[in-house]
C-alpha cells in the first residue's frame, strides 16, 4: 500500500545535539511538507518542497534544516539552534497543482521528539 | 492569504447525537476541501475530500457539504459514537502550494 512513513516514532535529543527525522513516501507525490504541532496549537509549517533539490522556509524554519535529494525522501534535521524542539512533528505530501481537483494531502503518523 | 476558522473549538456530547462541525475560509478560489481526523498522538487521517464542483460528499455516517461562494464547509456526523472522539480539521486547497489548516474541533463523545 502507498503511504508516508515517518521514523522513528519517538526520538530523544540531548542538549546541543542535532537529530534527523525521516520522511519517506511511495505515492509519487511531488510536494512534501514538515509541520510542528504543540499541545493545544494548530499545525505550523516548518519547510516545504515542491520538487527535488528545491525547498522553501515555512513560518518557523529557524533551527531546522531539510534536504530533498530524492523525490520520495524529505528528511528534517533539528539542530542545536532550535531552543525548544520538544513537539510532535508531522510530514505530509501531495501531487503538484494542476493535476486535478481530486487530490488532497496525505500525512505520516508523526514523530514525537523530546529533549532530555 | 487563506485563513481558516473552525467552530466550535470543542464539543462534548452524549453518544447517539447528530453533530455539525463548521469550517469557514476567506479565499473561495479553491480546488477542493479536505476533512481530516486526528487521534491523540497520531497523524492526520483523511476522511472526505470535496471537489470545488461538488456540493456534498458522503462516507458512512459522515457527510460533508461545501458552499464555495460563501466560504463554508460543514461536516455532519450521524449517530455519534465514542469512537468518533478525536480532533477534526479542515483544509481548503487553493492555488498556493502551502496548505492551510483550521485549528480543529476537539470532539468528545461519551457513552
Amino acid at each position: 500500500d502507498g503511504g508516508i512513513t515517518q521514523s522513528p516514532k519517538y526520538l530523544f535529543r540531548k542538549e546541543g545535539q542535532n537529530v534527523t527525522l525521516s520522511c519517506e513516501q511511495n505515492l509519487n507525490h511531488d510536494a512534501m511538507y514538515w509541520y510542528r504541532q504543540d499541545p493545544g496549537q494548530g499545525l505550523r509549517l516548518i519547510y516545504y518542497s515542491q520538487i527535488v533539490n528545491d525547498f522553501q522556509k515555512g513560518d518557523i524554519a529557524e533551527g531546522y534544516s531539510v534536504s530533498r535529494e530524492k523525490k520520495e525522501s524529505f528528511p528534517l534535521t533539528v539542530t542545536s539552534a532550535q531552543k525548544n524542539p520538544t513537539a510532535f512533528y508531522l510530514c505530509a505530501s501531495t501531487l503538484r497543482q494542476g493535476t486535478g481537483s481530486n487530490y488532497g494531502y496525505t500525512f505520516g503518523s508523526g514523530t514525537r521528539l523530546t529533549v532530555v | 492569504k487563506q485563513e481558516v476558522t473552525q467552530i466550535p473549538a470543542a464539543l462534548s456530547v452524549p453518544e447517539g447525537e447528530n453533530l455539525v462541525l463548521n469550517c469557514s475560509f476567506t479565499d473561495s478560489a479553491i480546488y477542493n476541501l479536505q476533512w481530516f481526523r486526528q487521534d491523540p498522538g497520531k497523524g492526520l487521517t483523511s476522511l472526505l475530500l470535496i471537489q470545488s464542483s461538488q456540493r456534498e460528499q458522503t462516507s458512512g455516517r459522515l457527510n460533508a457539504s461545501l458552499d464555495k461562494s460563501s466560504g463554508r464547509s460543514t461536516l455532519y456526523i450521524a449517530a455519534s459514537q465514542p469512537g468518533d472522539s478525536a480532533t477534526y480539521l479542515c483544509a481548503p486547497r487553493g492555488g498556493s502550494y502551502i496548505p492551510t489548516f483550521g485549528r480543529g474541533t476537539s470532539l468528545i463523545v461519551h457513552p
